[in-house]
């Protein structure tokens, strides 16, 4: 069945370091990709999506690109703040948009 | 504000009870999820309903029961049968792919 495998935490920065955050899926056809991030005690809210081969999804100075070759959906940030210490979680949803898949999430902690 | 409401956000179940955690939405939506978050492992989903009065169970359902009789509701109740409840719980929708979530129930066990 269709996966997410992402990079497990936590991942630990200095503030205004370079982020990656590695996501791999396995899915039949083409599905939709998601990052969501989670801050502590509360709900999932979306990062970026991109839905088809070779789409960057970019919000809030994140960007992650759909590579259907490698079937990554890395999640990447030039200069980290504080303020993005959280849980982010790479998903997908299948072809006929039935099922949310998630990764196991990645704690990222960014220090000043 | 649109958006999902769940209810209530910290919860007490005594061992051998059934506990109902509310999960509501005004966002039109037809697809709602319960997914279960433990540290360490993700979000494991354990109920889905695609339409009213339909729903699927996910990976997880045992010891776990919902019902969908109306498009904005979806309960979902943990019974005494499931032998680990406590863990953060959260609903979602979807539209066009995209997952909506609540801000979670906490439920312990006590």
């Amino acid at each position: 069945g269709d996966s997410v495998t992402q990079m497990e935490g936590p991942v630990t920065l200095s503030e205004e370091a370079f982020l990656t955050i590695n996501c791999t899926y396995t899915a039949t056809g083409y599905p939709s990709l998601f990052w969501y991030v989670q801050y502590p005690g509360e709900g999932l809210q979306l990062l970026l999506k991109a839905t088809k081969a070779d789409d960057k999804g970019s919000n809030k100075g994140f960007e992650a690109t759909y590579r259907k070759e490698t079937t990554s959906f890395h999640l990447e940030k030039g200069s980290v703040q504080v303020s993005d210490s959280a849980v982010y979680f790479c998903a997908l949803n299948d072809q006929a948009g039935t099922a949310l898949i998630f990764g196991k999430g990645t704690t990222l902690s960014v220090s000043s | 504000d649109g958006g999902i409401t769940q209810s209530p956000k910290y919860l007490f179940r005594k061992e051998g009870q059934n506990v109902t955690l509310s999960c509501e939405q005004n966002l039109n939506h037809d697809a709602m999820y319960w997914y279960r978050q433990d540290p360490g492992q993700g979000l494991r989903l354990i109920y889905y309903s695609q339409i009213v009065n339909d729903f699927q169970k996910g990976d997880i359902a045992e010891g776990y029961s919902v019902s969908r009789e109306k498009k904005e509701s979806f309960p979902l109740t943990v019974t005494s049968a499931q032998k680990n409840p406590t863990a953060f719980y959260l609903c979602a929708s979807t539209w066009e792919r995209r997952a909506f979530f609540g801000q979670g129930t906490r439920l312990t066990v006590v």
